[in-house]
């Protein structure tokens, strides 16, 4: 059983095209994020949810939307992409940080986006 | 504001040898520290980490790493290295809820 899975792997579009990546944990997680990895492998932040309300929205641009129907799930819409969108997006979870949880990384085989 | 560096974008190392890829980082509190470790084509896996307690932390695969407040590092080893182990690492720290930092990356190469 994959424990985060996201979908699709591999998307290839048109600039200016709208698009969504799901993402599904099965690890019971309260914490769920998406990571951008460009192309020198720089990993950052984009949006990080608990118990599916917003926690953590850095500086993305509002074309990008994420979406927790659930806490075992959060999707990520992108409106009108541009070439700087290509990247690949991947999906984590965690357990938020408590006295005995401290909160590591569980990820997703990624999403290579490629905006031509 | 919190930061993680990774001063070197690659190490090379002869397998059998041992490995240190180094980190260093910033926050305020106590920090968190994890390294995590990604092959290609693959996300990234935890590795160790360090919370609290003994400076030499003991992770996945051999890994070690050890937490030296002083100098704000948290170098990972390996006494021997193996040509599997060569990958991508990350060095990250988390000081606040839900929010991990992640490193620049060191590329690691093991020869045969």
């Amino acid at each position: 059983d994959t424990a985060v899975s996201q979908t699709p792997k591999y998307l290839v579009t048109q600039m200016g095209n709208d698009k969504s990546i799901k993402c599904e944990q099965n690890l019971g997680h309260d914490t769920m994020y998406w990571y951008k990895q460009d192309s020198k492998k720089f990993l950052k932040i984009m949006f990080s949810y608990n118990n599916k309300e917003l926690i953590i929205n850095e500086t993305v641009p509002n074309r990008f939307s994420p979406k927790s129907p659930d806490k075992a799930h959060l999707n990520l819409h992108i409106n009108s992409l541009e070439l700087g969108d290509s990247a690949v997006y991947f999906c984590a979870s965690s357990q938020g940080l408590t006295a005995t949880n401290t909160g590591e990384l569980f990820f997703g085989e990624g999403s290579r986006l490629t905006v031509l | 504001a919190q930061s993680v560096a990774q001063p070197e974008d690659q190490v090379n190392v002869a397998e059998g040898n041992p490995l240190t890829v180094k980190c260093t980082y910033s926050v305020s509190g106590n920090p968190y520290l994890f390294w995590y470790v990604q092959y290609p084509n693959r996300g990234l896996q935890f590795l160790l980490k360090y919370i609290t307690g003994d400076n030499l932390v003991k992770g996945s695969y051999g890994f070690e790493a050890e937490f030296n407040k002083s100098q704000t590092s948290f170098h990972l080893k390996k006494p021997s290295a193996l040509v599997s182990d060569s990958a991508l690492y990350f060095c990250a720290v988390k000081s606040s809820a839900s929010k991990i930092i992640f490193g620049s990356g060191t590329r690691l190469s093991i020869r045969p």
